[in-house]
């Protein structure tokens, strides 16, 4: 099983900052299977990007996905209010599918 | 629009019976893979288990031989059976589009199961 490991666990920014979240895997995760969801309390996850590096439908420019093998990261680039939550990272490359652990983005 | 709602949760002594519900509009379960999540209290997200549009599941070590995971295609629904229910099962459930074990695209709003004596 593929372990998907997150960091930070936590991270404190101020609206319009930039915020890198990684996600490191066990082992390669084939043809970059690595998806992101970002989860507000009391709401289902909602899929931001997939194949690495590709955006969802919907999902703004300011969020980016980058990286291969066993590394991932997910860019905000200027934080709006509405996108402190918690992120996961997720790969389907290996069965069975894995979580990573999440990262809250809170407000400073 | 594409819509998954869940049904069934509730709470349920340890060793007991559940069937959760998934009913699906917008697009056809039986054409696409679906899988449940689940989600502890104050935890991360588990995947449960998934049936491929071939009729072909998988589960997950965690509840492999307890839960079945089937799809009514008349009803357009998706369905988990939870048998033999532990305290650790208590979560909420969501059901997901899994397209193709490569992303998932489409969530409903999640049941709460409670397992307590």
């Amino acid at each position: 099983e593929i372990v998907l490991t997150q960091t930070p666990g936590t991270v404190s920014l101020s609206p319009g900052e930039r915020a890198t979240l990684s996600c490191r895997a066990s082992q390669s995760v084939s043809s970059n299977y690595l998806a992101w969801y970002q989860q507000k309390p009391g709401q289902a996850p909602r899929l931001l990007i997939y194949g690495a590096s590709s955006r969802a439908t919907g999902i703004p420019g300011r969020f980016s996905g980058s990286g291969s093998g066993t590394d991932f990261t997910l860019t905000i680039s200027r934080l709006e209010p509405e996108d402190f939550a918690v992120y996961y990272c997720q790969q389907f490359g290996s069965s069975p599918q894995t979580f990573g652990q999440g990262t809250k983005v809170e407000i400073k | 629009e594409v819509h998954l709602v869940e049904s069934g949760g509730g709470l349920v002594q340890p060793g007991g019976s559940l069937r959760i519900s998934c009913a699906a509009s917008g697009f056809t379960v039986s054409w696409y893979y679906m899988s449940w999540v689940r989600q502890a209290p104050g935890k991360g997200l588990e995947w449960v288990s998934i049936i491929y549009s071939n009729g072909n599941t998988y589960y997950a070590d965690s509840v492999k031989g307890r839960f079945t995971i089937s799809r009514d295609n008349s009803k357009n629904t998706l369905y988990l059976q939870m048998n033999s229910l532990r305290a650790e099962d208590t979560a909420v459930y969501y059901c997901a589009r899994d397209y193709f074990r490569y992303y998932m695209d489409v969530w409903g709003k999640g049941t709460t199961v409670t397992v307590s004596s």
